[in-house]
């Protein structure tokens, strides 16, 4: 199975910072890699595909970049609605994987 | 507008089994696979295996192979998901996706207890 290690666990930022998540793959996914956001109670919403779509209806300052086993998701400037987990997923081979969640809070 | 509804909350006994719905409209049922996904208290998500609704193709997580059963009723546009010989391993919130991972069901908790 293709280990998913994400980083870091917990990140703390202030409104209008930049941040950024990482997720490193334990082998080349070759680009499948997409990103979620997941806040309390809600199911998880799909911002990025396949590394750097935009998944529609998202707002430009969520960006994802990437490839081989290297992948980061970027919010350009920290918004308050934007506290939430955020999951990553390679669906490049079964079975697929998600790395263990990045929760983001305003400091 | 794709909306995938999940059937309600479940409370059953360990030992027991349960059969979890999903019910997809908004789009062509047969058009994308659907997937199922574990997600553990308050912990990270685990892919459990899709199933392809056009011809009842199944790809399972070898993990949950002798546990979950996929399944489809293409006259109501519904998958199932049949969770078997429950433990308390198996309390989670249980989430049906479509649409290469774009479109997801509210989520259905699952507690195992006696």
């Amino acid at each position: 199975d293709i280990q998913m290690t994400q980083s870091p666990s917990f990140l703390s930022a202030t409104v209008g910072d930049r941040v950024t998540i990482n997720c490193k793959a334990s082998q080349n996914i070759n680009k499948y890699l997409n990103w979620y956001q997941q806040k309390l109670g809600e199911a998880p919403k799909r911002l990025i595909y396949n590394t750097n779509s935009l998944q529609t209806g998202i707002p430009s300052r969520f960006s994802g970049s990437g490839s081989g086993t290297d992948y980061t998701l970027t919010i350009s400037s920290l918004q308050p609605e934007d506290v939430a987990t955020y999951f990553c997923l390679q669906h490049n081979s079964g079975p697929y994987t998600f790395g263990a969640g990045t929760k983001l809070e305003l400091k | 507008q794709v909306n995938l509804l999940q059937s309600g909350a479940a409370l059953v006994k360990p030992g027991a089994s349960v059969k979890l719905s999903c019910k997809a409209s908004g789009y062509t049922f047969t058009d994308y696979y659907i997937h199922w996904v574990k997600q553990s208290h308050g912990k990270s998500l685990e892919w459990i295996g899709y199933i392809n609704p056009n011809s009842g193709y199944t790809n399972y997580n070898e993990k949950f192979k002798s546990k979950a059963t996929l399944t489809v009723d293409k006259s109501t546009n519904t998958a199932y998901m049949e969770l078997s010989r429950l433990t308390s391993e198996d309390s989670a919130t249980y989430y049906c996706t479509s649409g290469y991972g774009r479109d997801w069901g509210q989520g259905v908790m699952v507690t195992v207890s006696s």
